[in-house]
């Protein structure tokens, strides 16, 4: 069946870089996209970017300066990695698939603190 | 960006009652290929997002038949029939017609 798992660091130290990991199975990411969304604490939902099925990517402009998205789809994995990171930035970061936001990993809770 | 205004901000219902959220685009979510990318999820508590229904009114797998969405270009709502307890949580229209993609400030659907 279909899941999305993340994982990475609960603590990131601020003015440093987030590296988080999608792992997918049950689809291939050659077939479907996959978006990257986060939460902050007790906030609603914000879309950061996509990882598209053909390798492109898109980013909201909001954090493009600081976002980049990777693949590798010998893992079925899906890279995020923002740079610069303050408070406000602490969160539950998602990876979902993009058929209409069909399918959720748990989430990954980042808290950037000193 | 799209901005997505949902009301109301919450909700309190009891078991068996029905309920609408609505949800307002700041544009007409109608794609160049005429199709509404409008989307509906809920959040229940502790859990991450599940999609209810995508492209206004289209119900997703295993999603009970009490829930429906309509709407049209910049005005939609999703409407819960005869809430249930596993119901509670917040629910979010989402667009993914204009990017950035966006999504609505979330309804908290609580017990009266």
């Amino acid at each position: 069946q279909v899941q999305l798992t993340e994982s990475g660091p609960g603590l990131v130290h601020p003015s440093e870089t987030l590296s988080l990991t999608c792992t997918v199975s049950g689809f291939s990411l050659t077939g479907y996209s996959v978006y990257w969304v986060r939460q902050p604490s007790g906030k609603g939902l914000e879309w950061m970017g996509r990882m598209r099925y053909n390798g492109d990517t898109s980013y909201n402009s909001a954090l493009k300066s600081r976002l980049s998205i990777s693949r590798d789809t010998s893992k079925n994995q899906v890279f995020l990695k923002m740079n610069s990171l303050q408070t406000d930035d602490t969160g539950t970061y998602y990876c979902t698939r993009a058929n209409y936001f069909d399918y959720w990993g748990q989430g990954v809770m980042v808290t950037v603190s000193s | 960006d799209v901005v997505m205004t949902q009301t109301p901000p919450s909700l309190s219902v009891a078991i068996g009652q029905s309920v609408s959220i609505s949800c307002k685009s700041s544009q007409s979510l109608v794609y160049s290929d005429g199709k509404t990318y409008l989307h509906w999820l809920l959040q229940s508590p502790g859990r991450s997002p599940k999609r209810l229904i995508y492209q206004v009114s289209n119900l997703g797998s295993g999603v009970p038949d009490r829930f429906s969405g309509t709407g049209s270009q910049k005005d939609f709502t999703l409407k819960i029939s005869r809430v249930e307890a596993e119901d509670l949580g917040v629910y979010y229209c989402a667009q993914t017609t204009h990017f950035p993609w966006t999504f609505g400030g979330g309804t908290k659907l609580e017990l009266k």
